[in-house]
């Protein structure tokens, strides 16, 4: 069965200081795999994917992820952490259904 | 821009009462879903549906659960007999097509709270 493990559920950072969010998977097939966003009082919101081809993907927000296979991993990074990152994150795989299952999350919060 | 939305945002109901949490997805979306998250744990998988079916669901969406599409727009989860450790943040999704390369979007969630 597929999961995904998040460390440290609070993460802060300073501004414009490097933003790391770690993410390992576990699955029994080729997972894709997600980063989700939430944002105070809305929806998680889809930062970036991947599914197959290059594994480095780029997301919004200046956002980007690599698919390490080897260390079964998809860590979430932004050279440049700005006050409207403060949030909380979310690293999620699915096999081949619908189904996602998502780590515990991370709460970042951004220190001036 | 389209997006899922979720009413009531918070929801105060006694042991034992059934709770509707509503949903309304994104009007052309065929697939919808409804995730948990009891506090301090991961975000949790219940159910998909699809043409007026539930497509799968996780060992957690016993038979205190229902889903339904009752009109073209809402969607809803039923809980018949709450139990306190129902208590926890309901998310509906919605998504134009099925499998990993069709997004699911999140809806700001429901917060349960049974006493």
């Amino acid at each position: 069965a597929q999961s995904v493990t998040q460390l440290g559920s609070h993460v802060s950072v300073s501004e414009g200081a490097l933003v790391l969010l770690r993410c390992n998977y576990s699955s029994s097939v080729p997972p894709y795999l997600f980063w989700y966003v939430q944002y105070p009082n809305q929806g998680l919101q889809l930062l970036l994917k991947y599914t197959t081809g290059a594994t480095l993907v780029k997301g919004i927000n200046g956002f980007e992820a690599e698919f390490k296979k080897s260390e079964t991993s998809f860590h979430l990074t932004k050279p440049s952490a700005h006050m409207s990152d403060a949030a909380e994150y979310f690293c999620a795989v699915s096999e081949r259904n619908n189904r996602l299952a998502f780590g515990k999350g991370n709460q970042v919060v951004v220190i001036p | 821009e389209p997006e899922v939305t979720q009413t009531p945002s918070h929801q105060v109901t006694q042991m034992g009462q059934e709770v509707i949490l509503r949903c309304v997805p994104i009007s052309n979306h065929l697939y919808f879903y409804w995730y948990r998250q009891i506090l301090g744990q991961k975000v949790e998988f219940l159910v998909s549906f699809y043409n007026n079916e539930i497509s799968e669901k996780s060992e957690i969406f016993d038979d205190q659960f229902s889903v339904e599409r009752p009109d073209g727009s809402n969607f809803t989860l039923k809980i018949r007999s709450t139990k306190l450790e129902d208590s926890a943040m309901y998310f509906c999704a919605s998504s134009g097509g099925q499998g990993p390369y069709n997004e699911q979007f999140f809806g700001p969630g429901t917060r349960l709270t049974v006493l």
